[in-house]
């Protein structure tokens, strides 16, 4: 499995929505409601904001929210905060019984 | 709350062996599958194996696959990654991941701090 598609970088304004899109195949994001987001901020470890599709974990503010449509999933952020600077990344299980990861984004807040 | 705690990376010359650890605490370790992911500083994470609750059952990532083995021993909450043969390819900061927040069990719910490893000459 090829790893997942996603924009190098984004950015938006305080206040401001972004999106980010990650784009699989018929054989994981198509496959499975089994997509999950990681915020990761320079030399910490992945924390994870969104499971299954569209579920926040406890804690995680409301304003990350995740969706699906066929092959491609999207992260969204609403309200954008300057602590929202970070990479992400999408992950999706496989037909193959195993995770691929997205090349992650670079999302700048302006 | 949830600890990870990667050790055992380091500087490795090709072709050799290194074994890393990962202990486990605040969580019901025998009752997770449990992950190693390994990530190139500046690139995206990449699974690399998983072992089932009782370890009978793994999984490798194609890359790694005949040259490492996952193992896990619950009686000491510890997960494990025997690393053979490695290839300079292998380099990065590798990190062990468990479920434990999602009822399906499909994401990596809590990450340990990372070990790096170095194969170089």
């Amino acid at each position: 499995h090829s790893a997942l598609t996603q924009p190098a970088s984004v950015s938006g304004s305080p206040g401001q929505s972004i999106t980010i899109s990650c784009i699989g195949t018929s054989s994981d994001v198509g496959s499975f409601n089994y997509v999950s987001w990681y915020q990761q901020h320079p030399g910490k470890a992945p924390k994870l904001i969104i499971h299954d599709v569209n579920n926040r974990p406890s804690g995680v503010s409301n304003r990350f929210s995740g969706s699906k449509s066929d092959n491609t999933a999207s992260l969204t952020i609403s309200g954008l905060q300057a602590e929202d600077e970070a990479d992400y990344y999408c992950t999706a299980y496989t037909s193959s019984a195993s995770w691929v990861f997205g090349g992650g984004t670079k999302l700048t807040v302006l | 709350e949830v600890q990870l705690v990667e050790s055992g990376g380091g500087l490795i010359q090709p072709g050799g062996s290194l074994r890393l650890s990962c202990a486990a605490s605040g969580l019901t370790f025998s009752s997770y599958w449990m992950h190693w992911v390994r990530q190139v500083p500046g690139k995206g994470p990449v699974w690399v194996s998983c072992i089932n609750i009782d370890g009978s059952v793994t999984r490798y990532a194609d890359s790694v696959r005949g040259r490492f083995t996952i193992s896990r021993d619950n009686a000491k909450n510890t997960l494990y990654l025997q690393m053979n043969s490695l290839r300079a390819e292998d380099t990065a900061i590798y990190y062990c991941a468990s479920p434990g927040i999602a009822v399906t069990g499909m994401s990596f719910d809590y990450w340990g701090q990372g070990t790096l490893v170095t194969v170089s000459s």
